[in-house]
Protein backbone atom coordinates (compact mmCIF):
# COMPACT_ATOMS: atom_id res chain seq x y z
CA UNK A 1 0.00 0.00 0.00
CA UNK A 2 0.86 3.58 -0.70
CA UNK A 3 1.74 5.55 2.17
CA UNK A 4 0.66 8.80 -0.06
CA UNK A 5 -2.45 8.13 -2.21
CA UNK A 6 -2.73 10.24 -4.88
CA UNK A 7 -5.82 10.39 -7.43
CA UNK A 8 -7.32 10.66 -9.75
CA UNK A 9 -4.28 8.70 -11.67
CA UNK A 10 -5.23 9.86 -15.05
CA UNK A 11 -6.99 12.62 -16.01
CA UNK A 12 -7.98 14.01 -19.73
CA UNK A 13 -10.11 17.07 -20.18
CA UNK A 14 -10.63 19.68 -22.59
CA UNK A 15 -8.57 23.22 -22.53
CA UNK A 16 -10.45 25.53 -20.00
CA UNK A 17 -11.70 22.84 -17.73
CA UNK A 18 -11.05 22.89 -14.11
CA UNK A 19 -9.42 20.19 -12.33
CA UNK A 20 -8.53 18.91 -9.01
CA UNK A 21 -5.43 16.70 -7.59
CA UNK A 22 -5.90 15.06 -4.30
CA UNK A 23 -3.26 13.04 -2.08
CA UNK A 24 -4.37 11.90 1.07
CA UNK A 25 -2.47 9.49 3.45
CA UNK A 26 -2.86 8.80 6.89
CA UNK A 27 0.70 9.94 8.04
CA UNK A 28 1.45 13.26 9.37
CA UNK A 29 4.09 14.77 6.94
CA UNK A 30 6.28 18.02 7.63
CA UNK A 31 6.19 19.35 4.41
CA UNK A 32 3.83 18.57 0.84
CA UNK A 33 5.19 19.31 -2.17
CA UNK A 34 3.95 19.14 -5.75
CA UNK A 35 5.73 18.37 -8.68
CA UNK A 36 5.60 18.01 -12.62
CA UNK A 37 7.73 16.05 -14.99
CA UNK A 38 8.00 16.02 -18.52
CA UNK A 39 8.61 12.91 -20.45
CA UNK A 40 12.58 12.01 -20.24
CA UNK A 41 12.91 14.79 -18.01
CA UNK A 42 13.15 15.38 -13.91
CA UNK A 43 10.28 16.57 -11.32
CA UNK A 44 10.05 19.95 -11.42
CA UNK A 45 9.49 21.54 -7.65
CA UNK A 46 5.79 23.59 -8.15
CA UNK A 47 5.44 24.65 -4.33
CA UNK A 48 6.03 23.41 -0.73
CA UNK A 49 3.40 23.45 1.75
CA UNK A 50 4.43 23.27 5.35
CA UNK A 51 1.63 24.59 7.50
CA UNK A 52 -1.58 22.86 8.35
CA UNK A 53 -4.46 24.65 6.41
CA UNK A 54 -2.14 26.53 3.83
CA UNK A 55 -3.21 27.80 0.37
CA UNK A 56 -0.91 28.48 -1.95
CA UNK A 57 -1.59 30.29 -5.41
CA UNK A 58 0.62 29.87 -8.21
CA UNK A 59 -1.37 31.95 -11.20
CA UNK A 60 -4.20 29.16 -12.27
CA UNK A 61 -2.28 26.65 -9.63
CA UNK A 62 -4.18 26.77 -6.24
CA UNK A 63 -2.45 24.07 -3.85
CA UNK A 64 -3.81 23.48 -0.07
CA UNK A 65 -2.07 21.94 2.57
CA UNK A 66 -4.79 20.12 5.12
CA UNK A 67 -5.73 21.07 8.61
CA UNK A 68 -4.00 18.14 10.39
CA UNK A 69 -1.26 17.68 7.34
CA UNK A 70 -2.41 14.54 5.74
CA UNK A 71 -3.40 15.14 2.52
CA UNK A 72 -2.94 17.81 0.02
CA UNK A 73 -4.81 19.05 -3.12
CA UNK A 74 -3.62 20.51 -6.29
CA UNK A 75 -6.84 22.73 -7.92
CA UNK A 76 -6.11 24.00 -11.87
CA UNK A 77 -8.63 26.76 -13.16
CA UNK A 78 -9.43 27.11 -16.53
CA UNK A 79 -6.84 24.18 -18.22
CA UNK A 80 -4.45 25.11 -20.84
CA UNK A 81 -2.72 22.07 -23.25
CA UNK A 82 0.80 23.26 -21.81
CA UNK A 83 -0.43 22.33 -18.47
CA UNK A 84 -0.27 18.57 -19.80
CA UNK A 85 2.34 16.19 -17.93
CA UNK A 86 2.81 14.21 -14.89
CA UNK A 87 2.32 15.91 -11.43
CA UNK A 88 3.19 14.42 -7.91
CA UNK A 89 3.00 14.88 -5.12
CA UNK A 90 5.81 13.89 -2.26
CA UNK A 91 5.63 14.25 1.62
CA UNK A 92 8.26 14.91 3.99
CA UNK A 93 7.69 12.76 6.98
CA UNK A 94 8.36 14.27 10.19
CA UNK A 95 10.84 11.92 10.90
CA UNK A 96 13.82 11.33 8.56
CA UNK A 97 14.67 13.42 5.24
CA UNK A 98 13.18 10.92 2.70
CA UNK A 99 10.21 12.30 0.28
CA UNK A 100 7.61 10.11 0.26
CA UNK A 101 5.73 9.90 -3.14
CA UNK A 102 2.47 9.87 -4.78
CA UNK A 103 1.66 7.33 -7.96
CA UNK A 104 0.94 10.45 -9.77
CA UNK A 105 -1.34 12.03 -12.02
CA UNK A 106 -1.20 12.07 -15.99
CA UNK A 107 -2.74 14.93 -17.17
CA UNK A 108 -3.60 15.78 -20.63
CA UNK A 109 -5.41 18.94 -21.71
CA UNK A 110 -7.16 19.03 -25.09
CA UNK A 111 -7.27 21.66 -27.48
CA UNK B 1 20.44 28.88 -7.97
CA UNK B 2 20.18 25.21 -6.75
CA UNK B 3 20.84 23.41 -9.88
CA UNK B 4 21.70 19.27 -9.96
CA UNK B 5 23.28 18.33 -12.96
CA UNK B 6 22.88 14.35 -13.71
CA UNK B 7 25.21 12.31 -16.34
CA UNK B 8 25.35 10.87 -18.86
CA UNK B 9 21.37 11.88 -19.52
CA UNK B 10 21.02 8.69 -22.21
CA UNK B 11 23.14 5.65 -21.68
CA UNK B 12 23.24 2.23 -23.87
CA UNK B 13 25.06 -0.75 -22.66
CA UNK B 14 25.55 -4.56 -22.89
CA UNK B 15 24.00 -7.27 -20.53
CA UNK B 16 26.99 -7.75 -18.26
CA UNK B 17 28.47 -4.76 -17.75
CA UNK B 18 28.33 -1.89 -15.34
CA UNK B 19 27.23 1.79 -15.70
CA UNK B 20 27.89 4.64 -13.51
CA UNK B 21 25.39 7.37 -13.67
CA UNK B 22 26.94 10.65 -11.57
CA UNK B 23 24.70 13.19 -9.78
CA UNK B 24 26.47 16.59 -8.92
CA UNK B 25 24.73 19.33 -7.02
CA UNK B 26 26.60 22.37 -8.96
CA UNK B 27 26.11 25.22 -6.74
CA UNK B 28 25.17 24.06 -3.40
CA UNK B 29 26.59 21.38 -1.09
CA UNK B 30 24.29 18.31 -0.25
CA UNK B 31 25.30 15.78 2.70
CA UNK B 32 22.10 13.87 1.21
CA UNK B 33 21.54 12.59 -2.06
CA UNK B 34 18.57 10.54 -3.27
CA UNK B 35 18.61 7.94 -5.97
CA UNK B 36 14.98 6.94 -7.84
CA UNK B 37 13.76 4.81 -10.27
CA UNK B 38 11.16 5.40 -12.68
CA UNK B 39 8.85 2.69 -14.73
CA UNK B 40 7.22 4.88 -17.53
CA UNK B 41 3.77 6.89 -16.85
CA UNK B 42 4.82 5.97 -12.69
CA UNK B 43 5.59 7.37 -10.00
CA UNK B 44 8.76 7.72 -8.53
CA UNK B 45 10.38 5.45 -6.53
CA UNK B 46 12.83 5.85 -3.69
CA UNK B 47 16.08 3.67 -4.04
CA UNK B 48 18.80 4.54 -1.83
CA UNK B 49 19.55 7.47 0.37
CA UNK B 50 22.86 8.60 -0.13
CA UNK B 51 24.84 10.17 2.53
CA UNK B 52 28.18 12.01 2.37
CA UNK B 53 31.37 10.22 4.11
CA UNK B 54 29.02 7.20 5.04
CA UNK B 55 27.29 4.41 3.32
CA UNK B 56 23.85 4.50 1.65
CA UNK B 57 20.95 3.30 3.17
CA UNK B 58 19.01 1.34 0.43
CA UNK B 59 15.23 0.64 0.42
CA UNK B 60 13.55 -2.26 0.93
CA UNK B 61 13.76 -4.89 -2.08
CA UNK B 62 17.18 -2.71 -3.71
CA UNK B 63 19.66 -4.78 -4.17
CA UNK B 64 23.06 -3.13 -2.12
CA UNK B 65 25.50 -5.60 -4.63
CA UNK B 66 23.73 -4.25 -7.88
CA UNK B 67 23.21 -0.77 -7.40
CA UNK B 68 26.44 0.92 -5.87
CA UNK B 69 26.20 4.30 -4.36
CA UNK B 70 29.45 5.81 -3.46
CA UNK B 71 28.36 10.01 -2.02
CA UNK B 72 32.71 11.07 -1.33
CA UNK B 73 32.05 14.64 -1.55
CA UNK B 74 29.59 17.10 -0.94
CA UNK B 75 28.65 17.64 -4.41
CA UNK B 76 28.95 14.26 -5.98
CA UNK B 77 27.01 11.13 -5.61
CA UNK B 78 27.09 8.08 -8.23
CA UNK B 79 25.11 5.19 -8.88
CA UNK B 80 26.69 2.23 -10.26
CA UNK B 81 24.46 -0.40 -11.92
CA UNK B 82 26.50 -3.47 -11.90
CA UNK B 83 26.41 -6.58 -13.84
CA UNK B 84 23.01 -4.73 -15.48
CA UNK B 85 20.51 -6.76 -17.54
CA UNK B 86 17.39 -5.67 -19.44
CA UNK B 87 15.11 -5.28 -16.44
CA UNK B 88 17.33 -2.87 -15.23
CA UNK B 89 16.32 -0.75 -18.21
CA UNK B 90 14.52 2.33 -16.85
CA UNK B 91 14.42 5.69 -16.10
CA UNK B 92 17.07 6.65 -12.92
CA UNK B 93 16.64 10.13 -11.18
CA UNK B 94 18.94 11.24 -8.12
CA UNK B 95 17.91 14.47 -5.90
CA UNK B 96 20.33 16.60 -3.65
CA UNK B 97 18.98 18.46 -0.46
CA UNK B 98 20.36 21.33 0.34
CA UNK B 99 21.98 22.16 3.74
CA UNK B 100 20.55 25.00 5.57
CA UNK B 101 16.84 25.10 3.41
CA UNK B 102 14.02 23.53 4.89
CA UNK B 103 12.47 21.39 2.22
CA UNK B 104 14.93 21.92 -0.52
CA UNK B 105 14.97 19.07 -2.77
CA UNK B 106 16.33 19.60 -6.28
CA UNK B 107 16.24 16.89 -8.68
CA UNK B 108 18.80 16.06 -11.62
CA UNK B 109 17.30 15.80 -15.03
CA UNK B 110 17.53 11.90 -15.03
CA UNK B 111 19.09 8.95 -16.76
CA UNK B 112 17.67 6.58 -19.37
CA UNK B 113 19.57 3.51 -19.24
CA UNK B 114 18.59 0.84 -21.47
CA UNK B 115 20.52 -2.70 -21.21
CA UNK B 116 21.01 -4.43 -24.68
Amino acid sequence: TQLLEQSPQFLSIQEGENLTVYCNSSSVFSSLQWYRQEPGEGPVLLVTVVTGGEVKKLKRLTFQFGDARKDSSLHITAAQPGDTGLYLCAGGLEYGNKLVFGAGTILRVKS
Amino acid sequence: GAVVSQHPSRVICKSGTSVKIECRSLDFQATTMFWYRQFPKQSLMLMATSNEGSKATYEQGVEKDKFLINHASLTLSTLTVTSAHPEDSSFYICSARRMQVNYGYTFGSGTRLTVV
